[in-house]
Parts: C-alpha cells; structure tokens; sequence
C-alpha cells in the first residue's frame, strides 16, 4: 500500500513531441505528490507537485494531470527537448509525514 | 541562497570500515532526510529529522544511524560496511516537518570494495 508504480521505465520521444510519464498508488492517505528531475550524477530536482484537490496544475511546459478516482497521476512535458532527457521520478508523501515514497523511475530521451 | 551541501562527494572504503556521511541543509531549513538510491532498488528512504530529533526510520539495518545538530547539520553513518552499500546517498531539506516541499544535495558517492 506504500508502493508508487511508475511508467513506462524509459521512453523516446523526438524533439517538439509530448512526453508522458505515469504513475499509480494505492493508499489514499497520500496528499502531495511531487515529481523530481535528475540528471545523471546530480541529486534529483524537484520540478513540480500537486495536491489531490485539484485535478492539473502547469508550469511552462510541464503539466501534473491528478485523477483522484482512479488513484493515478502523470507528467505531461510539452514540446520536449534535448535538454529534458534525464530520469524523472514521482512521489507521494503521507498527510502529515515527510517521507517521499518513490517510483521507479523513468530514462527519458529526447531525440533531436 | 546556497543549497543543500553534502560532503564528502566522492568515498571509497571496504568491507568491515565505517563511514559518516555529512550533510547542512539550506539555510533556514530545518528537517532533514537521507535517501539511498541504486540501480536496483532505486530511492528508498532511510531517516528523517526535525529538531534533532528522529522522526521516521525506513526500512534499513541497525549499521545505519543518523543524527541532526542544533545548527539542523545532519549526518549519517553505516558500519560494518557490506558491498551492497555501495550508493548515491541523498540528502534533502525542507523548511519544517510536515513541509513537503524537499530538496536534495548532491549525492555522495560510496563504493564499498
């Protein structure tokens, strides 16, 4: 019940395209779900995050699409470039907790 | 402001040794938490703290300790280092417990040999 699965595990999408990454969770105790950026030997980024009561929320290129029903949440990342292929990870913490439960990472590659 | 520091970067040691790992928060930053993350089982939490104080422990051996300063300076520590040690541990700060907001540090780097 404490698990995030994430997919797919990698992707290639040319450059200009949308890039969709997912992610599923079980218990619904989870109230904020962030998505992290990271670029081979960084330490990850947090790029953006939401809240279950609100089913999107944008920033520049990257959208968080929320369906609370379905207990599923994905990345949207519009006009893809070069610059955005790295390994990008979903979360979900607890109310109340700090703890970041993880996906497993998708390798996003963008082909110029 | 300077982000979250974590020091060292880059550490070698082998089986048997122990290991502290160092990590400050951004300023004004407040909780702290430490992540281990390999190919294989990816990020896995392994303490958080919040006025020195341990929150939360995940689900790692008794060789794995940590502690948090007053000055919110954390540190974390494994003896009795195995192979499957070897890891990027992460360090990430937020302003106060609860605050989901979370950053991390760099990575320090350990293989364990």
């Amino acid at each position: 019940q404490q698990q995030v699965k994430q997919s797919p595990q990698s992707l290639i999408v040319q450059k200009g395209g949308i890039s969709i990454i997912n992610c599923a969770y079980e218990n619904t105790a989870f109230d904020y779900f962030p998505w992290y950026q990271q670029f081979p030997g960084k330490g990850p980024a947090l790029l953006i995050a939401i809240r279950p009561d609100v089913s999107e929320k944008k920033e520049g290129r990257f959208t968080i699409s929320f369906n609370k029903s379905a207990k599923q949440f994905s990345l949207h990342i519009m006009d893809s470039q070069p610059g955005d292929s790295a390994t990008y990870f979903c979360a979900a913490v607890l109310q109340g907790a700090q703890k970041l439960v993880f996906g497993q990472g998708t390798r996003l590659t963008i082909n110029p | 402001k300077a982000g979250v520091t974590q020091t060292p970067r880059y550490l070698i040691k082998t089986r048997g040794q122990q290991v502290t790992l160092s990590c400050s928060p951004i300023s004004g930053h407040r909780s702290v938490s430490w992540y281990q993350q390999t190919p294989g089982q990816g990020l896995q939490f392994l303490f958080e703290y919040f006025s020195e104080t341990q929150r939360n422990k995940g689900n790692f051996p008794g060789r794995f300790s940590g502690r948090q300063f007053s000055n919110s300076r954390s540190e974390m520590n494994v003896s009795t280092l195995e192979l499957g040690d070897s890891a990027l541990y992460l360090c990430a700060s937020s302003l106060v417990f609860g605050n989901n907001e979370q950053f991390f540090g760099p990575g320090t780097r350990l293989t364990v040999l």
